[in-house]
């Protein structure tokens, strides 16, 4: 598509709950990366993806997050036994092999009552 | 690790006024500066961008940076602010490689700017 696709929008869960998120990046950006905004705070790194590379997992703040990237393209976020500290805007980014900086989808905002 | 300061939390101008916004890394080695923009409820934009060259990059709708190495400083300007120019802006820096940009980025708090017709 012309730009990166996120989706849901908006996700409200009960604490405990699971969640995915979904990132749909550029057609052929080879990299696809994760970051959490929260209030008041900068846009914290969670994973990043470069083609068939093994992910690069050093920013998840916890074991009860994970993603994967499946066949080079759609990305999947997935927090287990969502916390109300998980509550923030989950962005997904891509950017194409060289040059060009990220392209960033609309985000997720995710409420954890 | 990289580190990004940006040391203004919230700028508060009048349209015309002449815009100066603070940012700071820590890595000592060679450096992707970027500035990102995000108006009020939509996504986050490229501004501008420093990879190699002229240390003083140009970017969209009159903005401008300077990479000062030695203050490990890139600082965001624009002569003459707008009011469609009220939204948050992010510093954010990651280790130069050949890949120009394809690497995880650090950023900065971000700056709330709000201009005042």
């Amino acid at each position: 598509g012309a730009g990166v696709s996120q989706s849901p929008s908006n996700k409200v869960t009960e604490k405990g709950k699971d969640v995915e998120l979904r990132c749909d990046p550029i057609s052929g950006h080879t990299a696809l990366y994760w970051y959490r905004q929260s209030l008041g705070q900068g846009l914290e790194f969670l994973i990043y993806f470069q083609g068939n590379s093994a992910p690069d997992k050093s920013g998840l703040p916890s074991d009860r997050f994970s993603a994967e990237r499946t066949g080079g393209s759609v990305s999947t976020l997935t927090i287990q036994r969502t916390q109300q500290e998980d509550s923030a805007v989950y962005l997904c980014a891509s950017s194409p092999r060289r040059g060009g900086g990220y392209t960033f989808g609309s985000g997720t905002r995710l409420t954890v009552v | 690790a990289q580190s990004v300061s940006q040391h203004n939390h919230h700028v508060i101008l009048s349209e015309a006024a002449s815009l100066e916004l603070g940012c700071n890394y820590s890595y000592g080695g060679t450096v992707n500066l970027f500035w990102y923009v995000q108006y009020p409820g939509q996504h986050l934009q490229l501004l501008l961008k420093y990879f190699s060259g002229d240390p003083l990059v140009k970017g969209i709708k009159g903005f401008e940076a300077e990479f000062i190495k030695s203050k490990f400083s890139f600082n965001l300007r624009k002569p003459s602010v707008q009011w469609s120019d009220t939204a948050e802006y992010f510093c954010a820096v990651n280790e130069g490689t050949s890949n120009f940009g394809n690497e995880k980025l650090t950023f900065g708090t971000g700056t709330r700017l709000t201009i005042i017709p």
